[in-house]
């Protein structure tokens, strides 16, 4: 059963448009969330990561928003610029609760290929 | 050059051969995680470790072996490599004091099993 959803396989925007990447979850005991960004015959990197505790994360050009009751979180990217085309994955984790057993383990979701055309 | 590596990074078998994926960090990083990524999956944990000595079963560890003599050091092993273990392999570790568990991940080795 896929704990962590990304129903989106491919998304396509305009340069200087905004890109919106969602993710949703089945675990209320998630309470950590981290978004990675992936090049191709390259390892995903990490881009930017949620508190539950919070409702919103901003850094730069990309925004985090989470949706506890929904068990939703979405990335923004304003504007999209051409580098960010990029598969990207949003993760989740459990590590203060005894779920992940503090493991530090993550749980991805499937990602979703993002193309900003110049 | 500090970081986390994979060897090798492209790799051709046969079917039932014996293979083994190394993974190098200098970070010191006491977690070390093993993913396989494929269309449609994302990224699924095969196994994981806490420490030297220390390994657990992730999501699909089937086929696979692993092992944590060195902090430094976790190499994945498919003992009869099958078709079905065609894929890019992630190695990644983290540190119970980095924020929210980040995982840093190496550049991946792609595997074909013939």
């Amino acid at each position: 059963d896929q704990q962590v959803k990304q129903n989106s396989p491919s998304l396509s925007v305009q340069e200087g448009r905004i890109s919106i990447l969602n993710c949703d979850y089945t675990n209320s005991m998630f309470d950590y969330f981290l978004w990675y960004k992936k090049y191709p015959a390259e390892g995903p990197t990490f881009l930017i990561s949620i508190s539950s505790i919070k409702d919103k994360n901003e850094d730069g050009r990309f925004t985090v928003f989470l949706n506890k009751s929904a068990k939703h979180l979405s990335l923004h990217i304003v504007p999209s610029q051409p580098g960010d085309s990029a598969v990207y994955f949003c993760a989740a984790s459990a590590h203060r609760l005894k779920y992940s057993g503090n493991t530090g383990k993550l749980i991805f979701g499937q990602g979703t290929t993002l193309q900003v055309k110049p | 050059d500090a970081g986390i590596t994979q060897s090798p990074r492209y790799k051709i078998t046969e079917t039932g051969r014996q293979v083994t994926l190394m993974c190098h960090q200098t970070w010191s990083h006491s977690y070390m995680f093993w993913y396989r990524q494929d269309l449609g999956h994302g990224l699924r944990l095969i196994y994981y470790s806490a420490a030297a000595d220390i390994t657990d079963k992730g999501e699909v560890p089937d086929g696979y072996v692993v092992s944590r003599s060195k902090t430094e050091n976790f190499p994945l092993t498919l003992e009869s490599a099958t078709r079905s273990q065609t894929s890019v392999y992630f190695c990644a570790s983290s540190d119970p004091g980095l924020r929210g568990w980040n995982q840093y991940f190496g550049p991946g080795t792609r595997l074909l099993v013939l």
